[in-house]
């Protein structure tokens, strides 16, 4: 069974950093593709970052470029991604995804990320 | 970038009854290699999304056959038959980088 495990959420201050965590299990971590997306409250979905399967090639929106980074470690078979110069418009629930078909085929729970003051 | 245009907004239906979702994309959506990737989603009440539909019309793994996916180039379509409690949610469409603002279905 695939399983999707987020960690790492929390309050935080603006302009402060947070590394959120995604333990994946149940499949072949590094064949895949996987993604974080994010949900503000009461918003709809909002794609937030893709990595390759190695880990070579990154892709991100405008709005995050520059200041999130996604990561993996294909042998811990774990997905990061480094939030850096934190906004109030970044507060949102952030789920880990796995990428295929350029589908994300399984989500996790999500991990509420709250940025304020 | 790709904008993606669902309609209506909210929907609500009838148990057993049939519904129609819309996805318009600004951009054709085929891919270089011949194939079109969109997608759809349901977010049931409190719930992680969950991937109902890829490439367009291929139901993903233990996905109902009430339902199914529709369309081709920047019109999409999502048909749900024979409507459960379980199906009422919000549904999305989406193209990888790229998701439609939601359509929250309802009962009636």
């Amino acid at each position: 069974e695939v399983q999707l495990v987020e960690s790492g959420g929390g309050l935080v201050q603006p302009g402060r950093s947070l590394k959120l965590s995604c333990a994946a299990s149940g499949f072949t971590f590094s064949n895949y593709y996987m993604a974080w997306v994010r949900q503000a409250p009461k918003k709809g979905l909002e794609w937030v970052a893709t990595i390759s399967t190695s880990g070579s090639r990154t892709y991100y929106p405008d709005s995050v470029k520059g200041r999130f980074t996604i990561s993996r470690d294909n042998a811990k078979s774990s997905l990061y991604l480094q939030m850096n110069s934190l906004k109030s418009e970044d507060t949102a629930t952030y789920y880990c995804a796995r990428h295929d078909y350029y589908s994300e085929d399984y989500w996790g729970q999500g991990v509420m990320v709250t940025v304020s003051s | 970038d790709v904008v993606m245009t669902q309609t209506p907004v909210s929907l609500s239906v009838s148990l057993g009854g049939q519904v129609s979702i819309s996805c318009r994309s600004s951009q054709s959506l085929v891919h270089n290699n011949g194939n079109t990737y969109l997608s759809w989603y349901l977010q049931k009440p409190g719930q992680s999304p969950q991937l109902l539909i890829y490439k367009v019309s291929n139901r993903f793994s233990g996905i109902s056959d009430r339902f199914s996916g529709s369309g081709s180039g920047t019109d999409f379509t999502l048909k749900i038959s024979r409507v459960e409690p379980d199906d009422l949610g919000v549904y999305y469409c989406g193209q990888g980088t790229q998701f439609g603002g939601g359509t929250k279905l309802e009962l009636k």
